[in-house]
């Protein structure tokens, strides 16, 4: 059962561009919204995270899009840079005895032409 | 500072043979999580420990596997025998809110 489901698979955009990758999510009981980056022959970093009390949430180029009613969410990357280029996973928990178990979307691959 | 420590990065076994990946989190995290990376399946959780003990093994694909956590500093997953169907990239990470979780590199395991 995929509680968490990721859009595109991959994706191409051009340098200086948007990057826009989309989840949906069926648990409302998920209260945790990261978003990891991996690079090849790496494991994921934590890349940017939410929670459902705000709707936005901005950190550099990184954006998370938040919204509870639709149970979906989406990273946007501004100014999308070669360095980009990677894999994204979201990811979802909720608290469960006071630590949290993530629920990781397939991933989606970027990549950034110059 | 030293992230999550992954022993060995790559490992090449026959069939049948036991193997054993090695994890050191990092220090003050209590929470330390196996994960398995597949083209087909994706990110895996297997077992996650909190405070060492193991609170969930549902992810365990079957008893060929294990996993123990001794002590604060060190974890291992072993698998008994090995299977090709085993090949993947093996992630360990840490945490000690059990949100912010580390990865370490992970053990990239092939079985012929």
């Amino acid at each position: 059962q995929q509680q968490v489901k990721q859009s595109p698979q991959s994706l191409i955009v051009q340098k200086g561009g948007i990057s826009i990758i989309n989840c949906a999510y069926e648990n409302t009981a998920f209260d945790y919204f990261p978003w990891y980056q991996q690079f090849p022959g790496k494991g994921p970093a934590l890349l940017i995270a939410i929670r459902p009390d705000v709707s936005e949430k901005k950190e550099g180029r990184f954006t998370i899009s938040f919204n509870k009613s639709a149970k979906q969410f989406s990273l946007h990357i501004m100014d999308s840079q070669p360095g980009d280029s990677a894999t994204y996973f979201c990811a979802a928990s909720k608290k469960n005895t006071g630590f949290q178990k993530l629920v990781f979307g397939t991933g989606t691959r970027l990549l950034v032409s110059p | 500072d030293a992230g999550v420590i992954q022993s060995p990065r790559h490992e090449v076994t026959e069939m049948g043979q036991e193997v054993t990946l090695r994890c050191k989190p990092i220090s003050g995290h209590n929470s330390l999580f196996w994960y398995r990376q597949t083209m087909m399946r994706g990110l895996e959780l297997l077992i996650y420990f909190n405070n060492n003990v193991p609170i969930d093994d549902s992810g365990m694909p079957e008893d060929r596997f294990s996993a123990k956590m001794p002590n604060a500093s060190f974890s291992t997953l072993k698998i008994q025998p090995s299977e090709p169907r085993d090949s993947a990239v093996y992630f360990c990470a840490s945490s000690f809110t059990g949100n912010e979780q580390y990865f370490g590199p992970g053990t990239r395991l092939t079985v012929t």
